[in-house]
């Protein structure tokens, strides 16, 4: 149980493009899912949090316009990354919180597998 | 603002032995959880073990327990019996209780397993 999916897994696009990234709670319903970026060798670095139905809240630092976030349903939150750069390049993360937990802890947030961007 | 400190980028141990990773924070509240991640080389974050910081009972995962020192504010965490399939960046987290709760993480601890 609490199994999490992203997609893609990894993806190469070209500089100016747009590339959008899917998180999946694919055994529990989600009011709210979060979205890290990694750094090779660095912790995770939290960059929004998407509620269902409304407006993602963003981290200081990190650019709404540039980052979009919808989260349209209770199993489904996307990441696009606009106008991509090389800068952009990263391991992006999703985690996901269990709404009605039967077993779980709502306190536990469940992570995807990671999606590596790559921006040529 | 909450901070969580890993202040041992690195630690090694031999193969079936113990070993004590640790985890600092920083709050102003009383009530919170605390977790330990693991992410091994395919980079999926896996819960190891978690803490309510209400509870004064260490929790305890199989081959995994905590030291929970609230009033030191400190959460370390035991491997015992080291498998090889433990070795793992290992991330401490910390979450509020209330609002979003997001999650703070350290800057995590790599841990390799000699065998």
């Amino acid at each position: 149980g609490a199994v999490v999916s992203q997609h893609p897994s990894w993806v190469i696009c070209k500089s100016g493009t747009s590339v959008k990234i899917e998180c999946r709670s694919l055994d529990f319903q989600a009011t709210t899912m979060f979205w890290y970026r990694q750094f090779p060798k660095q912790s995770l670095m939290l960059m929004a949090t998407s509620n269902e139905g409304s407006k993602a809240t963003y981290e200081q630092g990190v650019e709404k316009d540039k980052f979009l976030i919808n989260h349209a349903s209770l199993t489904l939150s996307t990441l696009t990354v606009t106008s991509a750069h090389p800068e952009d390049s990263s391991f992006y993360i999703c985690s996901a919180r269990d709404l009605a937990p039967s077993g779980r802890s709502k306190e536990t947030q469940y992570f995807g597998p990671g999606t590596r961007l790559l921006v040529l | 603002a909450q901070t969580v400190t890993q202040s041992q980028p690195e630690m090694s141990v031999q193969e079936a032995e113990t070993v004590t990773l640790s985890c600092t924070y920083d709050t102003s509240e009383s009530d919170y959880y605390l977790f330990w991640y693991k992410q091994p080389p395919s980079r999926q974050m896996i819960l190891v073990i978690r803490q309510e910081a209400y509870k004064q009972q260490n929790a305890t995962e199989n081959r995994f327990s905590v030291n929970f020192q609230k009033a030191a504010k400190s959460f370390s965490l035991k491997i015992s019996d080291s498998q090889l399939g433990d070795a793992a960046m290992y991330f401490c987290a910390y979450s509020s209780i209330q609002g979003a709760q997001k999650l703070v993480f350290g800057q995590g601890t790599r841990l390799t397993i000699n065998p």
